[in-house]
């Protein structure tokens, strides 16, 4: 069965240091998603991708987040600087199309001391 | 706004025991809904889903029907096992446009033998 990958599982930070998660969607899914799940909550989108494209990325602290999706295929998430708030599991996802049901990966849990 | 509220947890049971979260939403329209299963340290795996109103989403002997009248898509089953123990998140989405998941913030179930 065709999973959606995500590296690393675990990543410890300091706090101010930069840090980066890497997600592959599965083959032919145009639509990828990240989002952020603090402990106890449910997730939240950060930012959604139509192939190479952004189409929302309302809840993104720009500040300090960025994605990218260069070739319209595997996608980065990165935080610079990390903040003590921003330990959370990170959970990308993917989808055929816009719309349809999603299929999650393992996601990262960031803990960032 | 759109929302999901669910049931705060946790749920504790027996083993064979009838199950009942309870999962309401507010939307403007008519959204597809969803639940999700989140097992310790992994990501989310779709349980079952509903498009539209009075559909009855099914799935590993779970069922939640799609409740207009009273906006809500309670999930069910009849006898839980151990190995049902997890987190379960309620979510809806619209279809068209580039529509996220929006989910609930989980409920924990705690199966004992």
């Amino acid at each position: 069965e065709a999973e959606v990958a995500q590296s690393p599982r675990y990543k410890i930070t300091e706090k101010s240091q930069a840090v980066a998660f890497w997600c592959d969607p599965i083959s032919g899914h145009a639509t990828l998603y990240w989002y952020r799940q603090i402990l106890g909550q449910g997730p939240e989108l950060l930012v959604q991708f139509q192939d190479e494209s952004v189409v929302d990325d309302s809840q993104l602290p720009k500040d300090r987040f960025s994605a990218e999706r260069l070739k319209g295929v595997d996608s980065t998430l990165k935080i610079q600087p990390a903040e003590l708030g921003d330990s959370a599991m990170y959970l990308c996802a993917s989808s055929f199309r816009d719309r349809g049901s999603y299929t999650f990966g393992s996601g990262t849990r960031l803990t960032v001391v | 706004g759109n929302s999901v509220t669910q049931m705060e947890g946790p749920v504790t049971l027996s083993e064979e025991a009838f199950l009942t979260i309870n999962c309401t939403y507010t939307a403007t329209g008519y959204p597809s809904l969803f639940w999700y299963v989140q097992y310790p340290g992994e990501g989310l795996q779709l349980l079952l889903k509903a498009t539209k109103a009075d559909d009855k989403g099914s799935n590993k002997g779970f069922e939640a029907t799609y409740r207009k009248e009273t906006t809500s898509f309670h999930l069910e089953k009849g006898s839980v096992q151990v190995s049902d123990s997890a987190v379960y998140f309620c979510a809806l989405r619209f279809s068209g446009g580039y529509n996220k998941l929006i989910f609930g913030a989980g409920t924990r179930l705690a199966v004992h033998p």
